[in-house]
């Protein structure tokens, strides 16, 4: 079945640093690929996602390109602030129907001073 | 626009009692709504999928009687924890979206941390 893969955590970086998170996949179809953030006792918030191969899609100084050919969809900003420490969720979803989405494991992001 | 709300966002409960969780979608029609289970340092898991005035669906291994989800209006879908038991103990976590719109993605709620005492 689906899946989705992401490096482990806890990943610890000092502020200003870059940020790269992986996150790899398996589906039978062409998935959308989304990324979402979690903060200390909050829900889900959707970060960016993209719909089909070679789509980028980015917010916040966060990006991420859906490379088809090695199925992955890698988070990257390239300056880090402590307010950006949370947990990262890559995920994916078959087509454009968004009612199965699957979760990979989270990342644990820790910026500091 | 697009925000769900849960309702409480904490509630700790004796054993062997009730809790109903209520997810709202404030500003737009969830046709279908999704409540998912988080444990400590895991991702989310789907628990189930319901769609507005039917009987929701649920995922293997998911006991429907434990778990009774209620979805009877555009904006409300309520999930009732029965007879709680310190296991049942996690972070309740609802999405909804308007299924009738192509491309609309799922919308969030905060979460509900439910503690079994």
């Amino acid at each position: 079945g689906d899946s989705v893969t992401q490096m482990e955590g806890p990943v610890t970086l000092s502020e200003e640093a870059f940020l790269t998170i992986n996150c790899t996949y398996t589906a039978t179809g062409y998935p959308s690929l989304f990324w979402y953030v979690q903060y200390p006792g909050e829900g889900l918030q959707l970060l960016l996602k993209a719909t089909k191969a070679d789509d980028k899609g980015s917010n916040k100084g966060f990006e991420a390109t859906y490379r088809k050919e090695t199925t992955s969809f890698h988070l990257e900003k390239g300056s880090v602030q402590v307010s950006d420490s949370a947990v990262y969720f890559c995920a994916l979803s078959e087509g454009t129907s968004y009612d199965k989405v699957i979760f990979g494991p989270g990342t644990s992001l820790s910026v500091i001073p | 626009g697009a925000v769900v709300s849960q309702h409480p966002s904490r509630v700790i409960c004796k054993s062997g009692t009730s809790v109903k969780i209520e997810c709202r979608s404030l500003d737009f029609q969830a046709t279908t709504m999704f409540w998912y289970r988080q444990f400590p340092k895991q991702s989310l898991m789907l628990m189930a999928t319901s769609n507005e005035g039917s009987k929701a669906t649920y995922e293997q291994g998911v006991e429907k009687d434990k778990f009774l989800i209620n979805h009877a209006s555009l904006t409300l879908s309520t999930l009732t924890v029965t007879s709680a038991h310190p296991e049942d103990s996690s972070f309740y976590i609802c999405s909804a979206r308007d299924s009738r719109l192509a491309g609309n993605e799922q919308f969030f709620g905060p979460g509900t941390r439910l503690t079994v005492l």
